[in-house]
């Protein structure tokens, strides 16, 4: 079973920031938090990962709290080209994800 | 650079039958999971291999098998299918056995009557 907690969907506006979050409160210390994102009809698409520090890259923002219990995925301008199920996956392992229901995100016009 | 390929992209077979599907990973990329993802619910993992040895397995029956080659291709073999095998069949390649940032490939759509 997945040990992440993410809400089954989200609407965005177009331009705006889209703020996905994650609930990991079991995560263990050496537990990476990664994120993928997969649009219809494709494969999963790796987005960003994080193990305690903020991280940015060219897709998205990750932020990870203090307690790292929990973290959010920012997109911070959503395209229509965004719409798509995105995984929250605590990995320390590296050879299985484990995929849970996801966020469906909507980002409309 | 080519991503990772999946061959075919739709298959469609009947009870009982057996199918193999194919992958070839990035190039120098030498591990290769594969996932199968039904209608409606996130990737399950099924294998991963790397330099041609099984290095995880999932919850699936004997029935699902695989295997790597000396060039990082892999092949997945399901044999006797059930209806509950139609799925999504997604291949992903990485580095190395330890890295979670994985490559996925198209996927092949099984279909089984």
């Amino acid at each position: 079973d997945a040990k992440t907690t993410q809400p089954p969907s989200m609407d965005c506006a177009e331009g705006r920031a889209a703020n996905l979050p994650c609930n990991h409160s079991t995560i263990s210390g050496n537990e990476y938090v990664y994120w993928y994102r997969q649009i219809h009809s494709q494969g999963p698409q790796y987005i960003i990962h994080g193990l305690k520090n903020n991280e940015t890259n060219e897709m998205a923002s990750l932020i990870i709290t203090e307690d790292r219990k929990s973290s959010t995925l920012i997109l911070p301008h959503a395209t229509l080209r965004d719409t798509a199920v995105y995984y929250c996956i605590n990995n320390n392992a590296g050879n299985m994800l484990t995929f849970g229901g996801g966020t469906r995100l909507m980002v409309k016009p | 650079d080519a991503g990772v390929t999946q061959s075919p992209t739709h298959l469609i077979k009947t009870r009982g039958q057996h199918v193999t599907l194919r992958c070839s990973p990035i190039s120098g990329h030498k591990s290769v999971s594969w996932y199968q993802q039904v209608l409606g619910q996130g990737p399950q993992f099924i294998f991963q291999y790397y330099e041609k040895e099984e290095r995880g397995r999932g919850n699936f029956p004997d029935r699902f098998s695989a295997r790597q080659f000396p060039n990082y291709s892999s092949e997945l073999n399901v044999n006797a299918l059930l209806l509950g095998d139609s799925a999504l069949y997604l291949c992903a390649s990485s580095l190395s056995s330890g890295r979670a940032t994985q490559y996925f490939g198209p996927g092949t759509r099984l279909l089984v009557l």
